[in-house]
């Protein structure tokens, strides 16, 4: 079974200095790997995804994700926090094969202080 | 191009009683979802149809859920009758190719 962890229900950051929200994952096979952000009392919006090639993606807003295979991670980043990044980020994971769907993480909450 | 719609936006009704929720999907979206997200988790698939089939709803509570999507197009969530724990915001999504577009979601509480 697929799964994903985000040790961290909560990164407190400062603006203008990096953010890195922690994600990693189990799946069979290659991973199709995603990171969605929710607003208050908003659905989940797209960020960015990772198929294959570039271990490093770069998705909406400035923000980047990074693959590692060998750690099964896939870290969100940015280089310079602003207050209007805060928000709860998903990390999500699903496979090749079978019925394709994509399973969440429990979120993680961005804070950035001004 | 339109995002996916949902409503009612909110919800609040009392144990026992019933409620269903519609969802329309971005045109020409094959893949439609309906999640459950309880408050401070993540997103949890109750079910999956790929144009008016089934594909997978091994996590929808079938005694008192359901879900139909007749014409391949909208959807709708029922839920009969309702609890307590059911309290939660459903998300409907759709996608073409792997890629999850939602809707804002139906919140829904529960007295």
């Amino acid at each position: 079974a697929q799964s994903v962890a985000q040790p961290e229900d909560q990164v407190n950051v400062a603006e203008g200095n990096p953010l890195t929200v922690k994600c990693t994952y189990s799946v069979s096979g290659n991973p199709y790997l995603f990171w969605y952000v929710q607003y208050p009392n908003r659905g989940l919006q797209f960020l960015l995804k990772y198929i294959t090639g570039d271990n490093l993606v770069k998705g909406s807003y400035g923000f980047e994700a990074e693959f590692n295979k060998s750690q099964t991670s896939f870290h969100l980043k940015k280089p310079s926090a602003l207050v209007s990044d805060s928000a709860l980020y998903f990390c999500a994971v699903r496979g090749w094969g079978g019925s394709y769907i994509p399973t969440f993480g429990r979120g993680t909450s961005l804070i950035v202080h001004p | 191009e339109a995002g996916v719609a949902q409503s009612p936006r909110y919800k609040i009704i009392e144990k026992r009683q019933s409620v269903a929720f519609w969802c329309n999907p971005i045109s020409g979206h094959a893949t439609l979802y309906w999640y459950q997200q309880i408050l401070g988790q993540g997103p949890k698939l109750l079910i999956q149809f790929q144009n008016n089939g089934v594909v997978d709803d091994s996590q929808l509570p079938k005694d008192r859920f359901s879900a139909e999507r007749l014409k391949g197009v909208d959807s709708t969530l029922k839920i009969q009758p309702a609890k307590l724990e059911d309290s939660a915001v459903y998300l409907c999504a759709s996608s073409l190719d792997g890629e999850l577009f939602f809707g804002e979601g139906s919140r829904l509480t529960v007295l």
